[in-house]
């Protein structure tokens, strides 16, 4: 399993653009790159995935280099409901294990 | 809707007095999963299921149990609860491997064990 290291927590203001980095050293070639955002008291609820380059959908983007050692989730003008925790997983289809590991997250604290 | 619900949402028990809390799902997802969730170690994963009457260990097996007997259902099962199990605890499901598609997560079972 690709272990995953994110900064512990970020600060921002409302309106800003936020970019949380996560490294994966180890990553294999299958592996897909997940994001998870988690509010205080509630369950993980998923933002966006990407294998490489760059994905974008309603509310983030995912920014992928060529190497993939790391990826930068990115949220673009932030507003307080964004203040949440963020993960940043690596996963592969190969083998039968399902085995996950999510890592303490990076805590975003948004301020008006 | 499509949920994951999760019985009961907050329970205090005593040390060593069995204890099942239940988890279903109405997405017919092949994959389940357990977390615990404490303080300063994020979510760590208990058991996982890839299918009826397959599960496997997670991260964090020791005291727990879990069983798969039908596709919805997936239930954990702490057979002598211990004061270290107190914790934040989800159930999550989704239609492929977890490791590479979305999971969908319960609102959690909040335990205390004295």
């Amino acid at each position: 399993l690709a272990k995953t290291t994110q900064p512990i927590s970020m600060d921002s203001y409302e309106g800003q653009e936020v970019n949380i980095t996560c490294s994966h050293n180890n990553i294999a070639t299958n592996d897909y790159i997940t994001w998870y955002q988690q509010f205080p008291s509630q369950g993980p609820r998923f933002i966006i995935q990407g294998y490489k380059t760059k994905v974008t959908n309603e509310v983030a983007s995912l920014f992928i280099p060529a190497d993939r050692k790391s990826s930068t989730l990115s949220l673009p003008r932030v507003s307080l409901s964004d203040t949440a925790v963020y993960y940043c997983l690596v996963g592969d289809l190969s083998g039968n294990t399902d085995k996950l590991i999510f890592g303490t997250g990076t805590r975003l604290q948004v301020f008006p | 809707e499509a949920q994951v619900t999760q019985n009961p949402r907050y329970l205090i028990t005593v040390t060593g007095k069995k204890l099942t809390v239940t988890c279903s799902q109405n997405m017919n997802h092949e994959y389940m999963s357990w977390y615990r969730q404490d303080p300063g170690l994020g979510l760590r994963q208990i058991y996982y299921s890839m299918n009826v009457e397959v599960t496997d260990k997670g991260d964090v097996p020791e005291g727990y149990k879990v069983s798969r007997k039908e596709k919805r259902n997936f239930p954990l099962i702490l057979e002598s609860p211990s004061p270290n199990q107190t914790s934040l605890y989800f159930c999550a499901s989704s239609l492929w491997a977890a490791r590479v598609d979305t999971q969908y997560f319960g609102p959690g079972t909040r335990l205390t064990v004295l």
